[in-house]
């Protein structure tokens, strides 16, 4: 199976900072890799899907880039209701697999 | 606009089969991959496996022996088995579809609200 990670594990951050959050894999996904963001108690949120596509109704404050093994998710300037987790995921290989997300807290 | 809910029982004995089902409103199981993914606070996210629209199936190595997933005579809705359950099969269990775009890149667009199922005697 193919390993994910991601870094950091958590990161504390300030409304209206910019935040990367990085997802490494242990071998190349094409570009099946996605962003969900997950509020506590809610399911996952498609954010971006093939590397860099912005799911409709997703605010363009999210973008996503990378290719190869090393992909990043980027917030520019956050919002309130940014603060949640955020998983990376890739469909490229069977089985499909998360990383293990990113915590970003209320500086 | 689609909706998927999952149900089935929320307390399993171990050893017992765990069954649960997932409802499609606003659409049906005629076109892309309907997934069961869990998530437990030990193991992450993890993706069970997914029911193709013309029935194909495909598993994760790790439950494969355990899971079935099948699809209702009236496609809306669509159910997912595992047996012989654990304390480690303690998890929120999501079902969401997933789908390829114009372009050829697939996303996980529409998810249940999940449903915790705990295994315990």
């Amino acid at each position: 199976a193919i390993q994910m990670t991601q870094s950091p594990s958590s990161l504390s951050a300030s409304v209206g900072d910019r935040v990367t959050i990085t997802c490494r894999t242990s071998q190349g996904v094409s570009n099946d890799l996605g962003w969900y963001q997950q509020r506590p108690g809610k399911a996952p949120k498609l954010l971006i899907y093939g590397i860099s596509f912005l799911q409709s109704g997703v605010p363009s404050r999210f973008s996503g880039s990378g290719s190869g093994t090393d992909f990043t998710l980027t917030i520019s300037s956050l919002q309130p209701e940014d603060f949640a987790t955020y998983y990376c995921l890739q469909d490229n290989n069977y089985p499909f697999t998360f990383g293990p997300g990113t915590k970003l807290e209320i500086k | 606009q689609m909706q998927l809910r999952e149900s089935g029982p929320g307390l399993v004995k171990p050893s017992e089969t765990l069954s649960l089902t997932c409802t499609v409103s606003g659409g049906s199981i005629n076109s892309d991959y309907w997934n069961w993914i869990r998530q437990s606070p030990g193991t992450g996210l993890e993706w069970i496996g997914y029911l193709h629209h013309s029935g194909t199936t495909n598993y994760n190595p790790s439950l494969e022996s355990r899971v079935t997933i099948s699809m209702d005579m009236s496609r809306t809705q669509f159910s997912l088995r595992l047996t012989s359950v654990t304390a480690a099969d303690t998890a929120v269990y999501y079902c969401a579809r997933r789908k390829i775009d114009v372009a050829g890149a697939y996303y996980f667009d529409y998810w249940g609200q999940g449903t915790l199922v705990t295994v315990s005697s």
